[in-house]
């Protein structure tokens, strides 16, 4: 598609439950993010991928949050046994390749996961 | 200190006028400087990114300061259309990629 795709829009979830997030990139962007934002924040970054590689997770807030992205496109966000401070909108981003000597490209966002824990 | 700061605002502006917003960061090492728009309940846009030089777009001029490390952004004859908030990103690089860091964004409302 012409643009970074999530699904699912909004997702409602009792806590305890695992819920699982995806994010379809532009195609050919190298890179991929996963950020959350609370209401009134700016987007917090949670991890990123390089192609296929997590290259770095340290914004994932504690083990019950994990991310693939096995064939290096589309990438999917896990949360187990959620609680209610995980409530948040989701963003997924993708960029072009962005490393040393290369120009860094600007992030593209998808329309992010409304994610709602009662 | 946090990595890169913002005034939250609101900033509330008669049509017509302008209005500037300043992004400070904390890493000297910053390499690349973006501003993003954000409507109410949508994801981030890139509005334009920031080149050492300073760089305009129609009503848009944006500006880095790598002295003292801030970058900022000018809107002159503010819309109603304008009203949003306005999310800094700065990117430096470590490790072999790229690290971004968002500001808390700053709210702009024009008003009619």
């Amino acid at each position: 598609g012409a643009g970074v795709s999530q699904s699912p829009r909004y997702k409602v979830a009792k806590r305890g439950q695992d819920v699982a997030l995806r994010c379809d990139p532009i195609s050919g962007h190298v890179s991929l993010f996963w950020y959350q934002q609370a209401l009134g924040q700016g987007p917090e970054f949670l991890t990123y991928f390089q192609n296929e590689a997590q290259l770095d997770k340290s914004g994932l807030p504690s083990d019950r949050f994990f991310a693939e992205r096995p064939e290096g496109s589309v990438s999917t966000l896990k949360i187990q046994r959620t609680q209610q401070e995980d409530s948040a909108v989701y963003l997924c981003a993708s960029s072009l390749v962005g490393g040393k000597g290369v120009p860094n490209q600007p992030q593209h966002f998808g329309d992010g996961t409304r994610l709602s824990i009662l | 200190r946090k990595e890169v700061e913002q005034d939250p605002g609101p900033f509330n502006v008669p049509e017509g006028a302008t209005v500037a917003f300043n992004c400070t960061y904390s890493n000297s090492a910053s390499q690349s400087f973006f501003w993003y728009r954000q409507d109410c309940r949508k994801e981030p846009k890139l509005l334009m990114s920031v080149y050492s030089s300073g760089n305009e777009d129609g009503r848009f001029t944006a500006q880095l300061n790598r002295a003292s490390q801030y970058i900022s952004l000018l809107i002159r004859d503010s819309k109603l259309s304008d009203s949003a908030t306005y999310l800094c990103a700065v990117i430096f690089y470590s490790g072999g990629y790229q690290k971004v860091t968002f500001g808390t964004g700053t709210k702009l409302q024009v008003i009619p």
